[in-house]
């Protein structure tokens, strides 16, 4: 079976300080997504990554893909308020059941207090 | 900007009684997926269908059956509902980005918030 696991599984930091969100697992993934959800809302794509070693950056985050595509993390940096919220993970692959679909991670709340 | 809307946003209904959770997509697009959340188990895969009449199943697909006679609407149907089946569920469709559906990135509702008494 294909497991994600994230860590931390909270964080709770001041505004402008910098960050690191980990995604390990030990299978390998054809590609890696990140997704930020927000209270009452559906998760949003952020990234995704499918090259080993590749790192992509938005704005103040940075993505990285593991070089053995076993594992990702995703650094922010000077966090602000406005990064609060649910940071999902999810890695493209064949299952323990024989399909191939999206396996997620349990999440990482993040709270940026001002 | 691909469009889902889930119908309805919050339910209560009783143990036992059947309850159908509706997904609409404004787009043609040809996967769509049921997920729940659930504190401690994250976003788990229910069922999902990669066209008109076909569907499969997620790994979560027991107590649960769907429905997709149109390309645009995709029903969820607990067909008996249980307490163990309060979640939020959420609906999402594939942006179709890879050859391979199960790379590409997912576009989700905004979830329905169920809970069975």
């Amino acid at each position: 079976t294909q497991l994600l696991e994230q860590s931390p599984q909270f964080l709770s930091i001041q505004e402008g300080e910098n960050l690191t969100v980990y995604c390990n697992s030990s299978s390998v993934f054809s590609s890696l997504q990140w997704y930020r959800q927000e209270p009452g809302e559906g998760p949003v794509l952020l990234v995704t990554v499918v090259t080993g070693g590749e790192v992509k950056k938005l704005k103040r985050l940075t993505f990285q893909f593991g070089d053995a595509r076993k594992d990702s993390s995703l650094h922010i940096t000077a966090a602000q308020p406005g990064d609060t919220g649910l940071y999902l993970c999810a890695g493209g692959g064949r299952t323990g059941a024989g399909s191939y679909q999206l396996t997620f991670g349990k999440g990482t709340k993040l709270s940026v207090i001002p | 900007d691909a469009g889902i809307t889930q119908s309805p946003r919050h339910k209560v209904t009783e143990t036992g009684t059947p309850v159908t959770l509706r997904c609409h997509q404004t787009e043609n697009h040809r996967y769509m997926y049921w997920y729940r959340q659930d504190p401690g188990h994250g976003l788990r895969l229910i069922h999902y269908s990669y066209g008109v009449k076909d569907t499969d199943k997620g790994e979560v697909s027991d107590g649960y059956s769907v429905s997709r006679s149109k390309t645009e609407d995709f029903l969820l149907t607990l067909e008996s509902a249980t307490s163990s089946q309060t979640s939020v569920y959420f609906c999402a469709i594939s942006l179709g980005q890879f050859r391979s559906s199960y790379n590409s990135p997912l576009h989700f509702g905004n979830g329905t918030r169920l809970t069975v008494t």
